[in-house]
């Protein structure tokens, strides 16, 4: 089952950040915070996964509360080619499988 | 590209007859996982391989469907006396073993009618 609570939609202005939260309130110490996006009629892609401390890449930016509890994915500038679904996820690093929940629609407004 | 390839992209059947998808993985992926993603939820774990082994089935894949991975290589799933309720994405994703990124194909989305 599903570690994680998510929204199940929101809205973003196109070229405003969108953050999108995910709760996962009894994540373990080995445990990891991935997120997935899926564009419609393609298969989940990567984009970003953390520990502890915040990471970043060329796609997004991950927030990890302290007790790492929670967490908020970051799109800083928004294109309508972002609008998917978002999949948070946590998971043993390397772990054997990926586990999905229902994951939030994001929805780009132009 | 040599990302993560499914045939058929698209497979209508009629109930009760078998049908075969295939997964080709990004090479030298030792890890092939399939998935079943229905309209408007996230995608279910079905089974996993490492190299040619069966490591894990998921008890969503009822003794209808069968996956196979016999050179370590490819993958198939056989569905047997398809359901309506088969009706899905099937999703394969590939990944190299001791790497944290899954990279998942389009899908083969299957209408039993």
């Amino acid at each position: 089952d599903a570690k994680t609570t998510q929204p199940t939609s929101m809205d973003c202005a196109e070229g405003r950040a969108a953050n999108l939260p995910c709760n996962h309130s009894t994540i373990s110490g080995n445990e990891y915070v991935y997120w997935y996006r899926q564009i419609h009629s393609q298969g989940p892609q990567y984009i970003i996964h953390g520990l502890k401390n915040n990471e970043t890449n060329e796609m997004a930016s991950l927030i990890i509360t302290e007790d790492r509890k929670s967490s908020t994915l970051i799109l800083p500038h928004a294109t309508l080619r972002d609008t998917a679904v978002y999949y948070c996820i946590v998971r043993v690093e390397r772990d054997d499988k990926i586990i999905f929940g229902k994951g939030t629609r994001l929805h780009i407004l132009p | 590209d040599t990302g993560v390839s499914q045939d058929p992209r698209h497979k209508i059947t009629k109930r009760g007859q078998n049908v075969t998808f295939r997964c080709d993985p990004i090479s030298e992926h030792n890890r092939l996982y399939w998935y079943r993603q229905t309209l408007g939820q996230g995608p279910e774990f079905l089974t996993y391989f490492q190299n040619e082994a069966q490591l894990e089935k998921s008890r969503l894949l009822s003794d209808r469907f069968s996956a196979e991975r016999p050179k370590g290589s490819f993958s198939t799933l056989e569905i047997q006396r398809t359901e309506q309720g088969d009706s899905a994405m099937y999703l394969c994703a590939s990944s190299a073993q001791g790497t944290t990124e899954a990279f998942f194909g389009q899908g083969t989305r299957l209408t039993v009618v």
